[in-house]
Order: structure tokens, then C-alpha cells, then sequence
């Protein structure tokens, strides 16, 4: 299994500029979630889905993010419009939604908005 | 507010010592407390877990202590080594939540050969 699958790696963008941030979770995890990491507030959840659901939205910062799971093997986290203070590490991490399985993350998009 | 309280910030230790990484939990719902490690560049990874019935647990080099009543739990690394240099973040997650962890800041190890 190539493991949860994110993109891009790196994105740089100007400020205004929407950003959309993709993953693949691994095959059959039926829990998604989407991180954002950052050195002065550590792994923030931003979200998180069961079975393509949106369970807890409510670590998403204001009304320019949002994200979406269309199907169990795609989900998609978008600022619009971006701003300075989003520069940060967004991991995406999927589990087999009980309650002791592992979450699996992603290697991250690391945003940079100037 | 912060549920999971972690501590050092960041811990230099010498080949072969002991590394101690200490964690605080308020939310007595709490029921599985893993631990993550973090290499530059990657995402976190699972490296050890623990449930609140059991005081102890060691794989390899790595021990989790658990005690319930104080509501904390520690990560120890024996005979620490230069891989292990990481950071290493404490979790915790409850059973209703599906899988939403609450993660600590993180300590920064550094393992000086």
C-alpha cells in the first residue's frame, strides 16, 4: 500500500490566491482528517470525516477553509482566499475509523502564502 | 484549551541515556494514549500506544508509563540513539470520537552521539 497520499508537496502562493490541498487516504480507512501544524499551536485537527462525512468541522478556522470528500478515496481542503497566516504544514491521515486503529498520516503540503 | 499537556519542549540526551517525554491529560473520557514520532520532512508516525487499564507498556526501547489517577503518562527511550532524534508528540482520543486525536505541542529530541 503506497499510504496516505498528498498533494502538492510544496505550494507556494500569494495572498488572495485560492489553494486547494489534496489526499488519498489508504484503500478501505473509512476516517479521514486534515491537520495543520504550525510551531506556535503544534497539530491542530482542522476536520474530519467518517464514511465521506464531515463529523467535526470545528477546528476549521473561519469561513476560507473548506473541505470536502466526494468519495472514499478523495478528499479536498481549500483556502480561499489565502492569507499570510495559513503558511503551515497541512498533513491529511486516515484510519480504519475504530476506536484503537492507528491513523496513518500523510508527509504534508507545506503552504507558504506571501 | 489545551487537553493534552506536554512536556519537555525540547531534551538533548547523550548516546545510551534515557530520554523521558512527560504528558498531561485533563478529559478523564480519555482512552487511548499514543505516541507519535516525527523524522523533518514526514508526518507523524505511530510509534507506541496505551489504554488506561494498564500501567505499562515496552516495545523494543520505548516504554509508556501510565497513571490514571494523576491523569499522566510519560514515554521513556532507553539507550538512546542518534536515529532517535525526532520529535516526538504525546496523543490522546476518546471513544465516541472516531478517531479525532488531541496532540501535544511536541518534544524535540536531540540524541548527541
Amino acid at each position: 500500500d503506497a499510504g496516505v497520499i498528498q498533494s502538492p508537496r510544496h505550494e507556494v502562493t500569494e495572498m488572495g490566491q485560492e489553494v486547494t490541498l489534496r489526499c488519498k487516504p489508504i484503500s478501505g480507512h473509512n476516517s479521514l482528517f486534515w491537520y495543520r501544524q504550525t510551531m506556535m499551536r503544534g497539530l491542530e485537527l482542522l476536520i474530519y470525516f467518517n464514511n465521506n462525512v464531515p463529523i467535526d468541522d470545528s477546528g476549521m478556522p473561519e469561513d476560507r477553509f473548506s473541505a470536502k470528500m466526494p468519495n472514499a478515496s478523495f478528499s479536498t481542503l481549500k483556502i480561499q482566499p489565502s492569507e499570510p497566516r495559513d503558511s503551515a504544514v497541512y498533513f491529511c491521515a486516515s484510519s480504519a475509523g475504530s476506536v484503537r486503529t492507528e491513523a496513518f498520516f500523510g508527509q504534508g503540503t507545506r503552504l507558504t502564502v506571501v | 484549551q489545551q487537553q493534552v499537556k506536554q512536556s519537555p519542549q525540547s531534551l538533548i540526551v547523550q548516546k545510551g541515556g534515557i530520554s523521558i517525554i512527560n504528558c498531561a491529560y485533563e478529559n478523564t473520557a480519555f482512552d487511548y494514549f499514543p505516541w507519535y514520532q516525527q523524522f523533518p520532512g514526514k508526518g507523524p508516525a505511530l510509534l507506541i500506544a496505551i489504554r488506561p487499564d494498564v500501567s505499562e507498556k515496552k516495545e523494543g526501547r520505548f516504554t509508556i508509563s501510565f497513571n490514571k489517577s494523576a491523569k499522566q503518562f510519560s514515554l521513556h527511550i532507553m539507550d538512546s540513539q542518534p536515529g532517535d532524534s525526532a520529535t516526538y508528540f504525546c496523543a490522546a482520543r476518546t471513544g465516541r470520537s472516531q478517531g479525532n486525536l488531541i496532540f501535544g505541542k511536541g518534544t524535540k529530541l536531540s540524541v548527541k552521539p
